[in-house]
């Protein structure tokens, strides 16, 4: 079992839909969680941190579940620009904060 | 502040070459990361260091060396290099402090071995 499984993708989804992502983690003592957002050909960077209690920014809602060992992230009202490659990020309780990611969900957003 | 950066952003290896690639970033993080990214696929960890002079392999480590005598540089080494290493390499470093700090990313480099 990989340390770290999102959905499979493409998702291909009209402008304001809304959209979930889910990414499992096989480290029940991993510490930290995040999703980053890549776009084509270029270096991933952070979206969100994923804390226990949920958080959300704008249109963008994360969720953790400890029990069931995943995270989830939520898009309201898609744009265009949201069209990306999104990668859950897990930290877990080695040393260096060694972080394992997920292999990405492409998401397309037609208009 | 340049963040962290990368050199080259591409390179053409034969088969058997070797070659470094640069990274340096000016944040002052202790803590920097070498990843490949095949094709379509997620990021793996190659090796990382936790302050100048202390290494240590990632998840695929084998035909990859590394350094770190500054807090600065933290170069990848791949010695023999073999078609199976065409990839996307991305360097990335991250504050000591708080594991809910980030990990910053170099642009890249873009490496075919033919």
């Amino acid at each position: 079992r990989k340390e770290v499984e999102q959905d499979p993708g493409p998702f291909n989804v009209p402008e304001g839909a809304t959209v979930a992502f889910n990414c499992t983690y096989s480290n029940s003592a991993s510490q930290s969680f995040f999703w980053y957002r890549q776009d084509c050909r270029k270096e991933p960077k952070l979206l969100m941190s994923v804390y226990s209690s949920g958080n959300e920014d704008g249109r963008f809602t994360a969720q953790l579940n400890r029990a069931s060992q995943y995270i989830s992230l939520l898009i309201r009202d898609s744009k265009l620009s949201d069209s990306a490659t999104y990668l859950c990020a897990v930290i877990g309780n080695t040393g260096g904060f060694k972080t394992i990611f997920g292999a990405g969900t492409r998401l397309f957003v037609k208009a | 502040n340049a963040g962290v950066t990368q050199t080259p952003k591409f390179r053409i290896l034969k088969i058997g070459q070797s070659m470094t690639l640069q990274c340096t970033q000016d944040m002052n993080h202790n803590y920097m990361y070498w990843y490949r990214q095949d094709p379509g696929m997620g990021l793996k960890l190659i090796y990382y260091s936790v302050g100048a002079g202390i290494t240590d392999k990632g998840e695929v480590p084998n035909g990859y060396n590394v350094s770190r005598s500054t807090t600065e540089d933290f170069p990848l080494r791949l010695e023999l290099a073999a078609p199976s290493q065409t990839s996307v390499y991305f360097c990335a470093s991250r504050p000591t402090e708080g594991s809910y700090n980030e990990q910053f990313f170099g642009p890249g480099t873009r490496l075919t071995v033919l």
